[in-house]
């Protein structure tokens, strides 16, 4: 089984600065790939950026890029120039690259990023 | 445009009643899943469906049960045995391993 943890239930930041959330996995799987969702407060879950772990290469998608860990099994995500429109809640997520019947999400718990004008 | 519809996006139940949420996708996505929503406790997986007729348990399946007659369709019924249904529901829909999920917008249920 799959676990993500999300050790800050809340974060803030100053528009234009950087924040970091962080996120920690545990899994047995040798393969796997690892997600960070936003929820704003209309609630949509968007996808902002996804890593198979196989690769080396830290994903990055426009202001937002992770840090990826593998031998710590940590998946942190930095905004960078942080915008109003960033607030919102944001979830890591993984699952297994196994195929089959195993395309189920497990997600932490959440942290609530503030960003302050 | 394609996407994932929930529909209604309220709906409130009184004690003992049965109520169906409606989940509908035309991303002709072969996996749909029902996630629930409550603060502090992140998403929690109730079913999920890789194929059309069949479907599998969550982590938190009780009080819950779905069909998949169509490729397009998961509705999701809450039965009276759900003791805490209060929540958010979210639909979600994925085309291939690696790519995520893809969100409807979510029905919020309240018991009234």
């Amino acid at each position: 089984a799959q676990t993500v943890t999300q050790s800050q239930p809340e974060m803030s930041v100053q528009e234009a600065e950087t924040v970091t959330l962080s996120c920690t996995y545990d899994t047995s799987e040798s393969d796997y790939y690892l997600f960070w969702y936003k929820q704003p407060p209309s609630r949509q879950m968007i996808l902002v950026i996804r890593q198979e772990a196989y690769k080396q290469q830290n994903a990055t998608e426009n202001r937002f890029s992770v840090n990826f860990q593998k031998a710590a099994k940590s998946f942190s995500l930095k905004i960078s120039d942080s915008q109003l429109g960033d607030a919102a809640m944001y979830f890591c997520a993984s699952y297994p690259n196994s195929g089959g019947s195993n395309y189920k999400l497990t997600f932490g718990k959440g942290t609530l990023l503030t960003v302050n004008p | 445009d394609g996407g994932i519809t929930q529909s209604p996006k309220y709906l409130f139940r009184k004690e003992g009643q049965n109520v169906t949420l409606s989940c509908e996708q035309n991303l002709n996505h072969d996996a749909m899943y029902w996630y629930r929503q409550d603060p502090g406790q992140g998403l929690r997986l109730i079913y999920y469906s890789q194929i059309v007729n069949d479907f599998q348990k969550g982590d938190i399946a009780e009080g819950y049960s779905v069909s998949r007659e169509k490729k397009e369709s998961f509705p999701l019924t809450v039965t009276s045995a759900q003791k805490n249904p209060t929540a958010f529901y979210l639909c979600a829909s994925s085309i291939a391993l690696g790519y995520g999920y893809t969100f409807g917008s979510g029905t919020r249920l309240t018991v009234v």
